[in-house]
């Protein structure tokens, strides 16, 4: 039973260009939101999180939007940087239990 | 200001062993959650402490049972090992439960 789906496995955009990344949940309890950023051979890192009563928040390059009547959420990056490169999670919490998605491997193209 | 640490960061066992993985909390964090990722997938929530005592539980079996010291420190510990418990087992911890969560690097378990 995933709560939390990203069904885009993978994306590959140029430095500089906007990467968009997608999430939708079927949850409808869920009130908490967050991105993670994983590299290989380390734990996820936080980037940044929403809470239900917004529709969007901002931490320097990175935007995360949230559409509650679609039940969407995304992580907007801008610029992308090569750094960037890594595998995205989306995670959603109603209470203390985060629910997961199956994570995008972002790849940015110098 | 130290981050979630666990250990250790790789476990080779056998089926029916029984495994103890640890976690030391970021610095200030009372609540420790413990995951399991598999390949290609994301971080499945087993359960999570706070206050020495499990306040809730993920769709596991019994078979994986957790502990919570005074210091805020926690133990994974499962038993009855199967092939299918290869993962990677994350600790991730945060204050009170209810915030951000942060994550330790992880324990990669193999069981042969």
């Amino acid at each position: 039973d995933q709560q939390v789906k990203q069904n885009s496995p993978s994306l590959s955009v140029q430095e500089g260009r906007i990467s968009i990344l997608n999430c939708d949940y079927t949850n409808s309890m869920f009130d908490y939101f967050l991105w993670y950023k994983k590299y290989p051979a380390e734990g996820p890192t936080f980037l940044i999180s929403i809470s239900s009563i917004k529709d969007k928040n901002e931490d320097g390059r990175f935007t995360v939007f949230l559409n509650k009547s679609a039940k969407h959420l995304s992580l907007h990056i801008v610029p992308s940087q090569p750094g960037d490169s890594a595998v995205y999670f989306c995670a959603a919490s109603a209470g203390n239990q985060f629910y997961f998605g199956t994570g995008t491997s972002l790849t940015v193209i110098p | 200001d130290a981050g979630v640490t666990q250990s250790p960061t790789h476990l080779i066992k056998t089926r029916g062993q029984q495994v103890t993985l640890r976690c030391s909390p970021k610095s200030g964090h009372d609540t420790v959650s413990w995951y399991q990722q598999a390949l290609g997938q994301g971080p499945q929530f087993i359960f999570q402490y706070y206050e020495e005592e499990e306040r809730q539980r993920g769709n596991f079996p019994d078979r994986f049972s957790g502990h919570q010291f005074p210091n805020y420190s926690s133990e994974l510990n499962v038993n009855a090992l199967l092939l299918g418990d290869s993962a990677l087992y994350l600790c991730a911890s945060s204050l009170r439960g209810r915030e951000t969560q942060y994550f330790g690097p992880g324990t990669r378990l193999l069981v042969l």
